[in-house]
């Protein structure tokens, strides 16, 4: 059973608009989330993280918002650039000490169109 | 560079053979976890190991087997290779800080 979901497997966002990637889970116990950035034939590499104290955590372009009463986070990014599109996978896990142990979603593919 | 290296980054086969993906994660790493990644599909998880121990199984196949040695290392091994079994196959190593994936192994069945 799939418990983290995002169910949009691909979005398209013109350059310099917000892209909103987003995230949902089942598992009521995650407390830690991150996002990770996939470019094609690359491993995934990390982005940005959240931990369930926080409701929002901001790096750049890039914030995170946690809502975890509806069980959602998404990923904001603001100004999109082509440089952007790459696939996007979130992840959770019970705490930040137990983040050898991630459940993954299975992607957003985010195009930015110049 | 993640930190987790992959061998060997291409791997060309036939139908029918078994072939050993090999993974070395970050140093002091104690997670291990593999993925495969079809054409224009998400990630799958396989199976994880944790210090030398199966933690969690994913939609891995029967034909496909996988181990975590006392170093540390891991190995995925796939069998009886079908030509849907061609992806690209990640490997990533974990701990308090998140995950690192190494760049991948390219398997091509043909």
């Amino acid at each position: 059973d799939q418990q983290v979901k995002q169910n949009s497997p691909s979005l398209s966002v013109q350059e310099g608009r917000i892209s909103i990637l987003n995230c949902d889970y089942t598992n009521s116990m995650f407390d830690y989330f991150l996002w990770y950035k996939k470019y094609p034939a690359e491993g995934p590499t990390f982005l940005i993280s959240i931990s369930s104290i926080k409701d929002k955590n901001e790096d750049g372009r890039f914030t995170v918002f946690l809502n975890k009463s509806a069980k959602h986070l998404s990923l904001h990014i603001v100004p999109s650039q082509p440089g952007d599109s790459a696939v996007y996978f979130c992840a959770a896990a019970e705490s930040q000490t137990g983040a050898n142990n991630l459940f993954f979603g299975t992607g957003t593919r985010l195009t930015v169109i110049p | 560079d993640s930190g987790v290296t992959q061998t060997p980054k291409h791997l060309i086969t036939a139908t029918g053979q078994r072939v050993t993906l090999r993974c070395s994660p970050r140093s002091g790493d104690l997670s291990v976890y593999w993925y495969q990644q079809s054409l224009d599909q998400g990630l799958q998880f396989l199976i994880q190991y944790y210090n030398g121990e199966e933690r969690a199984k994913g939609n891995i196949l029967e034909r496909f087997s996988a181990q975590q040695f006392p170093d540390l290392h891991s190995e995925l091994n796939l069998s009886s290779l079908e030509l849907g079994d061609s992806a690209l196959y990640f490997c990533a190593s974990s701990n308090q800080d998140g995950a690192f994936f190494g760049q991948g192994t390219r398997l091509t069945v043909v």
